[in-house]
């Protein structure tokens, strides 16, 4: 079983719509989440930190479930500029002085007009 | 210009070659990392870095090597290219002492192993 997975998509939506992926790790003793955009042939950038509590920012929103292991983006009134794969990751128990990044294969997001 | 460059931005190199990838950072961050990304999977750690000197193998070491002579540089050997080598690799950096540590992606190094 993945560390961390994800549905690969593409999830295909129109402008304007809202959508939802989840995420799922295996390790019950994570301690950080995050989700990073990738766009086509481009490097990795962080999008959000996702906390306990939830977080949002603009049009995007993080939940974490930490009892059923795992965590989710909504993004809502979707733009073209949207479309790009999310990559889930997730750090496991700190240990060694390095919060090392686990990795999800990421999630594909296609918005059309 | 960009905080974090990798040079070359492709490469295609023949099986039993020798390359180096380079990755130089203008962030003052003392920790750097390489990564391959595959197609269907996620980024994988080969190597990281906290400091100069400071050599530690991630999950998929085996088949490269790395230097770091400098705070800014980070470099990524293949001593002999195969062809499951062909990825697209990514540096990164982080500074440490920051509770939840970003990671800042170099603009990748797209490498084709015949």
């Amino acid at each position: 079983r993945k560390e961390v997975e994800q549905d690969p998509g593409p999830f295909n939506v129109p402008e304007g719509a809202t959508v939802a992926f989840n995420c799922t790790y295996s390790n019950s003793a994570s301690q950080s989440f995050f989700w990073y955009r990738q766009d086509c042939r481009k490097e990795p950038k962080l999008l959000m930190s996702v906390y306990s509590s939830g977080n949002e920012d603009g049009r995007f929103t993080a939940q974490l479930n930490r009892a059923s292991q795992y965590i989710s983006l909504l993004i809502r009134d979707s733009k073209l500029s949207d479309s790009a794969t999310y990559l889930c990751v997730v750090t496991p128990m700190f240990s060694g002085g390095y919060n090392k990044l686990i990795f999800g294969a990421g999630t594909r997001l296609a918005v059309h007009p | 210009d960009a905080d974090v460059t990798q040079t070359p931005r492709n490469r295609i190199t023949k099986t039993g070659k020798r390359i180096m990838l380079e990755c130089s950072q203008t962030k003052g961050h003392d920790r750097m990392y390489w990564y391959r990304q595959d197609p269907g999977l996620g980024l994988q750690l080969i190597y990281y870095s906290f400091d100069v000197k400071d050599i530690n193998k991630g999950e998929i070491s085996d088949g490269y090597s790395v230097s770091r002579q400098a705070q800014a540089k980070f470099s990524l050997s293949l001593e002999s290219a195969i062809p499951n080598q062909t990825a697209l690799y990514f540096c990164a950096t982080s500074e440490s002492g920051r509770g939840q540590e970003t990671q800042y992606f170099g603009p990748g190094t797209r490498l084709l192993v015949l």
